[in-house]
Parts: C-alpha cells; sequence; structure tokens
C-alpha cells in the first residue's frame, strides 16, 4: 500500500535556527496537509495545500512557517528561527481529492522536532 | 462544523467487543463522520466513514442512528494492538476544510 514518508524521522536544532521538514506524499494525491502535535497534546492543523498554493491555514501558521512543493514529489514544510515551543512531532497527511466524502487523510509516521 | 464529544478513555480486555461513542449534536446535512486510529508515535490511521445507518468494514463497523447527532465505533474481540487513541471527526461532504482533530478516546486493551 502506499505511503507517505517523512524525513527525517526526528530532528534537533538550536533555537533560533531554521529547519526544513521533508515529505513525499502519495503519488496520485493532489492536496496536501502539514499537522503537530506537541507531546501529550491534540494533533492540530496547520496547513493545506492544493494546485500549488496554499488552500487553508490555521492560526498556528503564522509568518515563521512556509510551505512548498518544489518539484513534482517532494512537500516541504519550513520553520524560520525556531523556538522552544514548536517542539513537536509534526505530520504530513495527503489526500486523493479534498477532505469531502470519500477521500481519507493519509498520514506519515512524522518528524519529530526538539528545539534546544 | 459541529463539534464531537467522546470519552477520555476507556478498558478493555482481550477478545472483549469495545464500543466507542460519539456525539456531534450539531451535525449538518453534508457532514460525514470519519474515525482514526492514533498509535503512540505514529501518524493517525483512517479507520472508518459513514453517513448514516451502519457501515462495515475489515477492521471495524460504524452505527449511525438515524437522527446523526452521535455514532459508535464497534471494534470487536480487540487485542492488545488495538489500545491507541481513536477520533471521531465530523466533515463536510463538499470542499476543502480541513479535518480538526479533538482529543480523542484513549483505549487501552488489557490481556
Amino acid at each position: 500500500e502506499p505511503e507517505v514518508t517523512q524525513t527525517p524521522s526526528h530532528q534537533v536544532t538550536q533555537m533560533g535556527q531554521e529547519v526544513i521538514l521533508r515529505c513525499v506524499p502519495i503519488s496520485n494525491h493532489l492536496y496536501f496537509y502539514w499537522y503537530r502535535q506537541i507531546l501529550g497534546q491534540k494533533v492540530e492543523f496547520l496547513v493545506s495545500f492544493y494546485n500549488n498554493e496554499i488552500s487553508e491555514k490555521s492560526e498556528i501558521f503564522d509568518d515563521q512557517f512556509s510551505v512548498e512543493r518544489p518539484d513534482g514529489s517532494n512537500f516541504t514544510l519550513k520553520i524560520r528561527s525556531t523556538k522552544l515551543e514548536d517542539s513537536a512531532m509534526y505530520f504530513c497527511a495527503s489526500s486523493e481529492v479534498g477532505t469531502g466524502a470519500g477521500s481519507p487523510l493519509h498520514f506519515g509516521n512524522g518528524t519529530r522536532l526538539t528545539v534546544t | 462544523l459541529a463539534k464531537t464529544t467522546q470519552p477520555i478513555s476507556m478498558d478493555s480486555y482481550e477478545g472483549q467487543e469495545v464500543n466507542i461513542t460519539c456525539s456531534h449534536n450539531n451535525i449538518a446535512t453534508n457532514d460525514y463522520i470519519t474515525w482514526y486510529q492514533q498509535f503512540p508515535s505514529q501518524g493517525p490511521r483512517f479507520i472508518i466513514q459513514g453517513y448514516k445507518t451502519k457501515v462495515t468494514n475489515e477492521v471495524a463497523s460504524l452505527f449511525i442512528p438515524a437522527d446523526r447527532k452521535s455514532s459508535t465505533l464497534s471494534l470487536p474481540r480487540v487485542s492488545l494492538s488495538d489500545t491507541a487513541v481513536y477520533y471521531c471527526l465530523v466533515k463536510r461532504g463538499q470542499g476543502r476544510r480541513a479535518l480538526t482533530f479533538g482529543s480523542g478516546t484513549r483505549l487501552q486493551v488489557q490481556p
């Protein structure tokens, strides 16, 4: 079964540094998402992306964050000037079409970001 | 989107049937009910989705009464590997609104 793959599985960075989290969505999927989960808390929506532009974003997704689909396979989340509170598990997801009926999200296994 | 309410946690034993009920009193006509499962340190995984009545797949059954104000996820004969967090979500049948996860139900299966 096709999978969403995320790299790296664990990223450690110092406060103030920039990180790029990478994702390869399932190949025929058209919608891409980033979620995050702070340890012990809910899975929080960050952003959705379709047709090379942001479709929806949450209040968490401020100017510190950006997303890009640099080629036909990768989908990246860039976090600038990281803060301690950015430490979380970041999940990439994709869906074949929009989240209307019949199009579940397929999640990767996440990148654990630790900001020190 | 309709707010969902589900138990914070449940305990069960191997071999038992587990039913997790979710209430969504303000569900709209175009909304679907969808359930995800999450193991520790993994991303959520889609289990089942339905609009009304009963849906069954190889993993679970989903029961939705006529008024659609609640739904019940049924896991037959659970095993230790079913220990996970289960999320009930309501999603719009059209459009691109992202899924919003609540706190879920933490199911602990004991031997």
